[in-house]
């Protein structure tokens, strides 16, 4: 069957540290995969997208990773503060379609 | 507005009732969708809207739950004889594109069926 799992469980760091956030998929060939941020009681925001045929994208202090072998993005944020503390969402869209797939998101917690 | 708009943000319910979910999506933007997350869970796909048309309906839960959109602009999303699991905020994102492009979100709807 067609799964989207990203850590379920909270990911708490410490301020000035690198956080990694991962999204791992099976039987699905996403051509997009996004990431998006969410606050408690808000919509998502849209942060970062990549193509199947990139390897790496960046953003100030963003980066994702997209290994289509490994089925797997990673999500970096490098130099976190305590205001990147959010869920983070990964979404899937495959080619030829219109769905969005979303994982169940990672919250994350940066510790002051 | 610059965003997408959703109303009402809040609604509380019986069971049994109608309720009538309104999103305004940008200006502009040609691609609609509406999705569901319940407490603590992802975001669950219902429905797509290219201009007035919805391609695929089948990620409605049952046939109590409807959208129509109209002028390629606002949709309303339509809830029959609500029960309680449909206990959810209902969440309406618009994109430029209809594959690839980003989706802007509204804060969405929280429904509550007693």
């Amino acid at each position: 069957s067609q799964k989207i799992e990203q850590n379920s469980e909270a990911l708490n760091i410490q301020e000035g540290k690198t956080a990694t956030l991962t999204c791992n998929y099976t039987n699905y060939s996403p051509a997009y995969l996004q990431w998006y941020r969410q606050d408690p009681g808000r919509g998502p925001v849209f942060l970062l997208l990549i193509r199947e045929n990139e390897k790496e994208k960046r953003k100030e202090r963003l980066k994702v990773t997209f290994d289509t072998t490994l089925k797997q993005s990673l999500f970096h944020i490098t130099a976190s503060q305590p205001a990147d503390s959010a869920t983070y969402l990964c979404a899937l869209l495959t080619s030829g379609t219109y769905k969005y797939i979303f994982g169940t998101g990672t919250r994350l917690k940066v510790l002051a | 507005g610059a965003g997408v708009s959703q109303s009402p943000s809040n609604k509380v319910t019986e069971k049994g009732k109608d309720v009538e979910l309104r999103c305004d999506p940008i200006s502009g933007h040609t691609a609609l969708y509406w999705y569901r997350q319940s407490l603590g869970q992802g975001l669950e796909f219902l429905i797509y809207f290219q201009g007035n048309s919805a391609p695929d309906k089948s990620g409605l839960p049952s046939d109590r739950f409807s959208a129509e959109r109209t002028g390629g602009s606002v949709s309303t999303l339509t809830i029959q004889r609500t029960q309680q699991e449909d206990s959810a905020v209902y969440l309406c994102a618009s994109s430029l594109l209809t594959g690839g492009g980003e989706l802007f979100f509204g804060e969405g709807s929280r429904l509550t069926v007693l």
